[in-house]
C-alpha cells in the first residue's frame, strides 16, 4: 500500500485550462502539504493543512486553491493555467508534533503548453 | 529566518570512494536540520535529522552528518559510495514556528562505476 499517493502522475494541458491534482495518505497523519518543485529542482512550500484547517498559505496566486475534505485527503485545484505553472507538485504528510519527517508522494508533473 | 546553502550543485564520485555533500546553515539559534534524498522520478525520503541531541547523526543507507556550530555546517558523508546512491540530495531546515521545511537548492550525486 502506497503511503502518500497522488493522481495523476503526469498532466499535460493547454494554457487557460483548469486542472486538479488529488492526494491521499493512509498513514493517519494530521498534517498535509503541497510543495512545488521547479525545473531547477528547487522545492517550495505552497500550502499546509492540519486536520482540514489551512495553517500555511505561502505567496501563491489565488488561481491555486487547496481543498481538504478530510484529514486523509488534500487536493489542489488550479484555475486558468499559465506556462509558469509547469512544475512537479508534491504532496506530503507528517504526524502530530511535527518532527520534521515528511512523507512525500511521488509527485505530479504538470506541463502547460 | 533559518536558511541553508548547498555549496555544490553537482558531485561526481567513483563507486567505493567516500561521499561528501556540503551544506551551511544560517540561524540565530540552534536549528533543526535534515537531509532528504530524491531518487529519479520519486518523492523525497528523509535520510537523517539533527535536533540538538548529538552532533554526529547517523541516517539510513550508511549516511551520516555532523553538526558543527563553529563552522555553521551540516555536511553529509558516506564512507563508500554505491551505485544506488545516485540521486538528488537536499539539505533542509525548519521554518520558525511553522510546520514547514525550507529546502536547499539540492546537490546531484553521480556515482561512476
Amino acid at each position: 500500500d502506497t503511503a502518500v499517493s497522488q493522481t495523476p502522475k503526469y498532466l499535460v494541458t493547454q494554457m487557460g485550462n483548469d486542472k486538479s491534482i488529488k492526494c491521499e495518505q493512509n498513514l493517519g497523519h494530521d498534517t498535509m502539504y503541497w510543495y512545488k518543485q521547479d525545473s531547477k529542482k528547487f522545492l517550495k512550500i505552497m500550502f499546509s493543512y492540519n486536520n482540514k484547517e489551512l495553517i500555511i498559505n505561502e505567496t501563491v496566486p489565488n488561481r491555486f486553491s487547496p481543498k481538504s475534505p478530510d484529514k486523509a485527503h488534500l487536493n489542489l485545484h488550479i484555475n486558468s493555467l499559465e506556462l509558469g505553472d509547469s512544475a512537479v507538485y508534491f504532496c506530503a504528510s507528517s504526524q502530530e508534533g511535527f518532527t520534521g519527517e515528511l512523507f512525500f508522494g511521488e509527485g505530479s508533473r504538470l506541463t502547460v503548453l | 529566518a533559518q536558511s541553508v546553502t548547498q555549496l555544490d550543485s553537482h558531485v561526481s564520485v567513483s563507486e567505493g570512494t567516500p561521499v561528501l555533500l556540503r551544506c551551511n546553515y544560517s540561524s540565530s539559534y540552534s536549528p533543526s536540520l535534515f537531509w532528504y534524498v530524491q531518487h529519479p522520478n520519486k518523492g523525497l525520503q528523509l535520510l537523517l535529522k539533527y535536533t540538538s541531541a548529538a552532533t554526529l547523526v547517523k541516517g539510513i543507507n550508511g549516511f551520516e552528518a555532523e553538526f558543527k556550530k563553529s563552522e555553521t555546517s551540516f555536511h553529509l558523508t558516506k564512507p563508500s559510495a554505491h551505485m544506488s546512491d545516485a540521486a538528488e540530495y537536499f539539505c533542509v531546515t525548519q521554518g520558525t514556528g511553522r510546520r514547514a521545511l525550507t529546502f536547499g537548492s539540492g546537490t546531484r550525486l553521480q556515482v561512476q562505476p
